[in-house]
């Protein structure tokens, strides 16, 4: 069973356009979370959700717009994509807030941006 | 603000060999310290993590890390290297109570045979 799921698994996609990537968790986790992973490797937090509120918001762009339906799920909506926005997005639970809970990561989406 | 310093980019050992991965850390408080592994198109996985209990925390796959509070260092290590070893490397720290985490930069691993 898989614990933290995203889908797409890939997207290429033009300038431009709209797009949304899904995240699902079936650990019973209150907090969820997105990271941009650039071409580097460098990781860096986007949102996180606390049973369905919005906990950080780092400086991202307004483009970007996270959905949770429920706690058990998060979604990642893109508007007006540009190529910056090419990397892997990776969504993550866990138990608690950041501090000393681990968490646990989805496979990853990659994002190309043409 | 806490914040975390990979010593190394890319690290290269052989197979057999002892793995020791550098990570040194900053934090107001107490720190919760981790180390996570990427492999190749793949999610990151916890290795090990500390919380303020045992200083010389183990993790799986015969990993460990020792927090060494004086130093500021969380560095992680391997007897032996496999060649199944070779991924990405990510130290993590965290202010226990605090919502943010801190990544390093990641220490690629490679395992010669």
């Amino acid at each position: 069973d898989t614990a933290v799921s995203q889908t797409p698994k890939y997207l290429v996609t033009q300038m431009g356009n709209d797009k949304s990537i899904k995240c699902e968790q079936n650990l019973g986790h209150d907090t969820m979370y997105w990271y941009k992973q650039d071409s580097k490797k460098f990781l860096k937090i986007m949102f996180s959700y606390n049973n369905k509120e919005l906990i950080i918001n780092e400086t991202v762009p307004n483009r970007f717009s996270p959905k949770s339906p429920d706690k058990a799920h998060l979604n990642l909506h893109i508007n007006s994509l540009e190529l910056g926005d090419s990397a892997v997005y990776f969504c993550a639970s866990s138990r608690g807030l950041a501090g000393g809970y681990e968490q646990f990561f989805g496979p990853g989406t990659r994002l190309t941006v043409l | 603000a806490q914040s975390v310093t990979q010593l190394d980019s890319h690290v290269s050992v052989s197979e057999g060999t002892p793995v020791l991965l550098r990570c040194n850390y900053s934090s107001s408080y107490s720190p919760s310290l981790f180390w996570y592994v990427q492999h190749p198109n793949k999610g990151l996985q916890l290795l090990l993590k500390y919380t303020s209990a045992a200083t010389l925390v183990k993790g799986i796959n015969g990993f460990e890390a020792e927090f060494k509070k004086s130093e500021t260092s969380f560095h992680l290590t391997k007897p032996s290297a496999h060649m199944s070893d070779a991924a990405e490397y990510f130290c993590v720290v965290s202010d226990q109570g605090d919502n943010d985490m801190r990544f390093g930069a990641g220490t690629r691993l490679t395992v010669k045979p």
